[in-house]
This record gives C-alpha cells, structure tokens and sequence, in this order.
C-alpha cells in the first residue's frame, strides 16, 4: 500500500533555531518527493521537488534531502521565523499505468516557532 | 496576477441539497483537480482533468460529480449522496509532466446545517 509517514506530528521551537522535519514513504513506482508549506487555512504552496537522482535541493533557509535508497526524506528550515509557523507536508510521486503522477500526501508536520 | 481562485470561501449546506464549488485558473494549465482534506488525513484525490471535457475519478469520487466545458475552470459539485460532506476542499493544477508542481487555491471549506 502506497504511504507516506511524517514526524514529527508537531513541533515547537524558538524563534532563530534551527529544525528537521522526517518523512519516510512505501511509493511505487517512484517519481519524484514534494515538500510543500500550508497556512492555516490556505491552500498548500510548493518549496521543493526531487527526482530520484536528486539527493539534496534548496529553497532559501529549507534544504530538502532524500535518500532514495532508504526512502526516507528531511526538510531542514534554518534560522527559524515566526512566519515559518504552518503544516509542512511532504508528497511522493507515483507514476501509474495511464501516465497520470499519482500524488500520495503525508498527514504533515505542524511547526509553530515561538517569539 | 496568476493564479487560482476558489469560491466561496465558507459554504453550508441543507441536508439533500447538492452545492457547487467553483474553481478558475489564469495560469494556462492543462490539469486540474479536487482534493479533499480532513483533520488528521493526507489530502484525498476526488476527481482530476487532464484536458477540456475529460476528467476521471480518483479515489474518493462517490457522492461527487465534476465538469470541465472550459481550460479555466473546474468546478465541483456535492451532491446530496455525500453524506460525509463536512471538510476543507482544495483544488489545484498543473503543467503537463511529471516533475511540474501542483499549484492550490486557498480552498473551501464546506460545513453541514
């Protein structure tokens, strides 16, 4: 069964610290892994895409890496601000029989970074 | 600006009503879709368009009926077999090919009276 499994659920840090969220996912066939940010209340926006060569790709202070080995990926959002509080979810990319790139969507990490 | 644009904002609706959601896109995307999010739950794929008058269901399309007449637009109708209708709708498109990103309206959330 295609999953996608994030941790933490939540998480709080201070203002100017430093985070890694996880994912780990059971996709296939592979396409590629998406990160994406969502406001409370606002529809997901896109920070990163990978394919399977890609091992590690920057967006400003979030890096996402990914393993595809191990099939697991991190997003690590450097020097904190209060405006990084959202759900960050991360999404595998499975291509069917059709062509049609399937997306599975994890439950997403909620971050809120305290003053 | 481009975009895309979901209205309303906040719907209710009457039990054995059927509501419409409206979503337009001025990106010139060929694809578009409907997803529903629940607490706890990953998005869900209700239906998707890859072209003009043609659209499949995905995985949970019961109780839910599309139409896409125009590129632009893709809007969603909750019919009243739904009975579960109570989430956070989102739609979103995208360019042709497989490492292109889906881009999301700011949803709609659709309450039961």
């Amino acid at each position: 069964k295609n999953q996608v499994e994030q941790s933490p659920q939540s998480l709080i840090i201070l203002e100017g610290k430093n985070c890694t969220l996880q994912c780990n996912y059971t996709v296939s066939p592979f396409s590629n892994l998406r990160w994406y940010k969502q406001d409370t209340g606002r529809g997901p926006v896109s920070l990163t895409i990978m394919t399977f060569s890609e091992n590690t790709k920057s967006n400003g202070r979030y890096t996402a890496t990914l393993d595809a080995d191990t099939k697991q990926s991190s997003l690590h959002i450097t020097a904190s601000q209060l405006s990084d509080s959202a759900s960050y979810i991360c999404v595998v990319s499975a291509t069917m029989n059709t062509g049609f790139q399937k997306l599975v969507f994890g439950t997403g990490t909620r971050l809120l970074v305290s003053p | 600006d481009g975009g895309i644009t979901q209205s309303p904002k906040y719907l209710f609706r009457k039990e054995g009503q059927n509501v419409t959601l409206s979503c337009e896109q001025n990106l010139n995307h060929d694809a578009m879709y409907w997803y529903r999010q629940d607490p706890g739950q990953g998005l869900r794929l209700i239906y998707y368009s890859q072209i003009v008058n043609d659209f499949q269901k995905g995985d949970i399309a019961e109780g839910y009926s599309v139409s896409r007449e125009k590129k632009e637009s893709f809007p969603l109708t909750v019919t009243s077999a739904q009975k579960n209708p109570t989430a956070f709708y989102l739609c979103a498109s995208s360019m042709e090919g497989s490492n292109q990103p889906q881009h999301f309206g700011d949803g709609t959330r659709l309450s039961i009276l």
